[in-house]
């Protein structure tokens, strides 16, 4: 079954350190990714989307992420993480077939920043 | 742009009856609506894909008598929980595709308390 696997479940940082989330996927095909964010009380929001091109594609809040292929991985980075950033991650895969797919998530990573 | 609704954002009801949650799209029209399941602390679990004016597509180990989705027009998809019992307390959350995109939007989902 497709999977998505989250390798950190709860990150505790100060702030200005850097920060990698993992992501992995399992799937042969050709595959959508992204990484969504949710801060406390709010939505889920679009941090970053991967669909084809640039493997190194940079999202909004100065995050980034970088997909290999040959590891199945899709890894979110920021240089120097805020206060602000405390929030849970997901990442999150759709399976590419040419149409509307399902999203599958990862079980999330909860970021804590203390000042 | 972009804009997903649900209404109501909390909604606590007594065992046995049932519950309509409204996903709307504001600014676009939706083609596809997913209906999601969040519980605390973890990810979120897609319950079913709805298409504009067809049946909807239930993940398996949903029951689709126990939680009827209608997507009646390209801006709102709706989600009853029929005979609702404690253990359908959860945190729904919906999201909204447009055509030519592959990106989901997410409303701010609908935390339903059975008592």
């Amino acid at each position: 079954a497709q999977s998505v696997s989250q390798h950190n479940h709860h990150v505790i940082l100060s702030e200005a350190a850097s920060l990698e989330l993992g992501c992995n996927y399992s799937y042969g095909g050709t595959v959508n990714l992204f990484w969504y964010v949710q801060y406390p009380g709010q939505h889920l929001q679009l941090l970053l989307k991967y669909f084809s091109g640039d493997p190194l594609v940079k999202g909004i809040k100065g995050f980034e992420a970088e997909f290999i292929k040959s590891k199945f991985s899709f890894n979110l980075r920021k240089p120097s993480v805020q206060w602000s950033d405390t929030a849970e991650y997901f990442c999150a895969v759709t399976p590419f077939s040419g149409g509307y797919n399902k999203l599958i998530f990862g079980a999330g990573t909860r970021l804590a920043v203390h000042p | 742009g972009a804009v997903v609704s649900q209404h109501p954002s909390r909604v606590i009801c007594k065992s046995g009856t049932s519950v309509k949650i409204e996903c709307r799209s504001l600014d676009f029209q939706a083609t596809t609506m997913f209906w999601y399941r969040q519980f605390p602390k973890q990810s979120l679990m897609l319950m079913a894909t709805s298409n504009e004016g067809s049946k909807a597509t239930y993940e398996q180990g949903v029951e689709k008598d126990k939680f009827l989705i209608n997507h009646a027009s390209l801006t709102l998809s709706t989600l009853t929980v029929t005979s609702a019992h404690p253990e359908d307390s959860s945190f729904y959350i919906c999201s909204a595709g447009r055509d030519q995109s592959y990106e989901q939007y997410f409303g701010p989902g609908t935390r339903l308390t059975v008592t």
